[in-house]
Order: structure tokens, then C-alpha cells, then sequence
């Protein structure tokens, strides 16, 4: 079992919908977690890291982490097609990646 | 600012020769990371540099794979004997550590 799990999609969602990105983890030496996003032919951007359980907010954007499940979620709402990418998340104390999942919008 | 660049941006080589990837970090940034990008495979860890020593050598897949730091900053790639197992993506990314990573574009590599 890999110690992050991730749906590679692609998820294809409606210009506005909300959309909700998933990971699992299986080791529970925990340090962050960390959302990139990345754009097509280029290199993952850090779009948000939280250190705990609970929400973090921040525009469209809301990441959640879930320790007793070991459930990591983002959400955006009124999503655009300029989301279209793939959003990467990590497990920050061994820099464990998961695969991806790839996101499109469409209008 | 300048960003973190990578060189070349394609690499297309036969089986069995060597090549040698090279990344340019932000001024500044003390940490270095190489990761490789394979398709469905995510990111994979290769090595991480905390000025000109790499105290996490443990994702580099053989001893083919080697890499080196200079100066604190620029950072070569080196991979011998190319297998096309080797092909895929291979990002490196700086940052102030600890701190958020900043990616280049990445080169892609593929061994004929």
C-alpha cells in the first residue's frame, strides 16, 4: 500500500460546480500536508499546506484534513475553467507525492 | 524574480548513453530537491541538497543515478547508461528550509 493514495481522475466538472479532491494516508508520523497544483507541461505550485486537523480556508479553496480517518480533502468552490490541472497532495515529512488527480472544468 | 530554471527542457537520447540534467535554483534558496514525474506515477523523490551536501540520498533508483551541487546553487543530474525505464519527467525544485518548494518546468527525457 502506498502511503498516499490518490484518485487519478480526470474528474470532469461543470464551470461552477463544487469539486472535492481526496487522499489517504497510511503512516501516521505526521508533520503537514500540502496541496500543489499543477498546470500542464509545467512544474506543481504550492497551493495550500495545513498543519492539523480541521479546515483551512482561503478564496475558492478549502483544504480539510481528517487525522482519525486519515482523510485529506480540498475543495473548491465555484470552480473555473482556469482549475483545470492536476492537484497534487503531500505528505510533507518524507515529501511523499501522491499520483495526481487530473481536474477539468469545462464551461 | 527569476524562478528556478532547468536544462534542457527536452532531452531525447539512445539507450546506454549518459546524460546530465541541470537545474538553476531561486538566489538564495539553500535546499535543492530532484524529483522524477513518470506517467501515473506521481512524484518520485530523488535527492535533496541542503547547500552543497545531500544529506537524503535514499530515492535515488540505482547507481547509475548521480548528482552533485556546486556553490550552493546550480545542480547537475547526472544518469549513466540510460535505460527507457528512465524516461519521464525530472523536476527540481528550491526553497528556503524549511519552507515552500518552488518548481522549474521540468526536463522531460526520453531514452530510445
Amino acid at each position: 500500500q502506498k502511503e498516499v493514495e490518490q484518485d487519478p481522475g480526470p474528474l470532469s466538472v461543470p464551470e461552477g460546480a463544487i469539486v472535492s479532491l481526496n487522499c489517504t494516508y497510511s503512516n501516521s508520523a505526521f508533520q503537514y500536508f500540502m496541496w500543489y497544483r499543477q498546470y500542464s507541461r509545467k512544474g506543481p505550485e504550492l497551493l495550500m499546506y495545513t498543519y492539523s486537523s480541521g479546515n483551512k480556508e482561503d478564496g475558492r479553496f478549502t483544504a480539510q484534513v481528517d487525522k482519525s480517518s486519515k482523510y485529506i480533502s480540498l475543495f473548491i468552490r465555484d470552480s473555473q475553467p482556469s482549475d483545470s490541472a492536476t492537484y497534487l497532495c503531500v505528505k510533507t515529512d518524507k515529501l511523499i507525492f501522491g499520483t495526481g488527480t487530473r481536474l477539468q472544468v469545462f464551461p | 524574480g527569476a524562478g528556478v530554471s532547468q536544462s534542457p527542457s527536452n532531452k531525447v537520447t539512445e539507450k546506454g548513453k549518459d546524460v546530465e540534467l541541470r537545474c538553476d535554483p531561486i538566489s538564495g534558496h539553500t535546499a535543492l530537491y530532484w524529483y522524477r514525474q513518470s506517467l501515473g506515477q506521481g512524484l518520485e523523490f530523488l535527492i535533496y541538497f541542503q547547500g552543497n551536501s545531500a544529506p537524503d540520498k535514499s530515492g535515488l533508483p540505482s547507481d547509475r543515478f548521480s548528482a552533485e551541487r556546486t556553490g550552493g546553487s546550480v545542480s547537475t543530474l547526472t544518469i549513466q547508461r540510460t535505460q527507457q525505464e528512465d524516461s519521464a519527467v525530472y523536476l527540481c525544485a528550491s526553497s528556503l528550509d524549511p519552507g515552500e518548494q518552488f518548481f522549474g518546468p521540468g526536463t522531460r527525457l526520453t531514452v530510445l
